[in-house]
């Protein structure tokens, strides 16, 4: 069974940076691209970015470049989205979810929760 | 980049209702259509994938068509569990959603 477990909800202050996990398992990682989508509360969705886990390849969304950094531990099969110089604007839930055979995504993770508060 | 319109942001309907959710893509396509359902505090659900293809355990109630722009979500004899918001998304170029139809019971 195609699982994908995302770390627990953050609250940060503006300004700083955070960092979301999403770990895999049930399929092997190196073989499907994970993306990042963002729903803000009673919003719709956004997609942030993919990343290929077997060659590091990304491609971003042009509103989140600089904003959003993805990475991988193929070792753990894990996907990692950090967030840089957090403002309300960035308070949302976050979403890992992997394409199926198509780039459609099949699979996705419960979410996490991001805060942006003083 | 590629728009999704869905043209309503909310409809009342009745259990039984035969419902239909319109999406609208700023340019052609060409099938690269998929749907999801989203109960609250969930993740979305894929439903459709290719505009047309049901995904594995997914009601046979559920239905997707159309072609070029515009797409279609049916759902026959609407069932209290279908009761969510309903995205579409467009992945011909790069990835993106529409605003979602949220389907509330009158």
């Amino acid at each position: 069974e195609v699982q994908l477990q995302q770390s627990g909800p953050e609250l940060v202050k503006p300004g700083a940076s955070v960092k979301i996990s999403c770990k895999t398992s049930g399929y092997t990682f190196t073989e499907y691209t994970m993306h990042w989508v963002k729903q803000s509360h009673g919003k719709s969705l956004e997609w942030i970015g993919g990343i290929n886990p077997n060659n590091g390849g990304t491609s971003y969304n042009q509103k989140f470049k600089g904003k959003a950094t993805l990475t991988v531990d193929k070792s753990s099969s894990t996907a990692y989205m950090e967030l840089r110089s957090l403002t309300s604007e960035d308070s949302a839930v976050y979403y890992c979810a992997r394409t199926g055979t198509g780039a459609w995504f099949a699979y996705w993770g419960q979410g996490t929760l991001v805060t942006v508060s003083a | 980049d590629i728009q999704m319109t869905q043209s309503s942001s909310s409809f009342s309907v009745s259990l039984g209702d035969r419902v239909t959710i319109t999406c609208k893509a700023s340019e052609d396509i060409y099938n690269r259509l998929a749907w999801y359902q989203q109960k609250p505090g969930n993740a979305p659900r894929l439903l459709i994938s290719g505009a047309t293809s049901l995904e594995t355990g997914v009601p046979s109630r559920f239905s997707g068509s159309g072609s070029g722009k515009d797409y279609t979500l049916s759902i026959t004899s609407l069932q209290t569990e279908d009761v969510a918001t309903y995205y579409c998304q467009q992945y011909w170029s790069t990835w993106t959603f529409g605003g979602g139809t949220k389907l509330e019971i009158k």
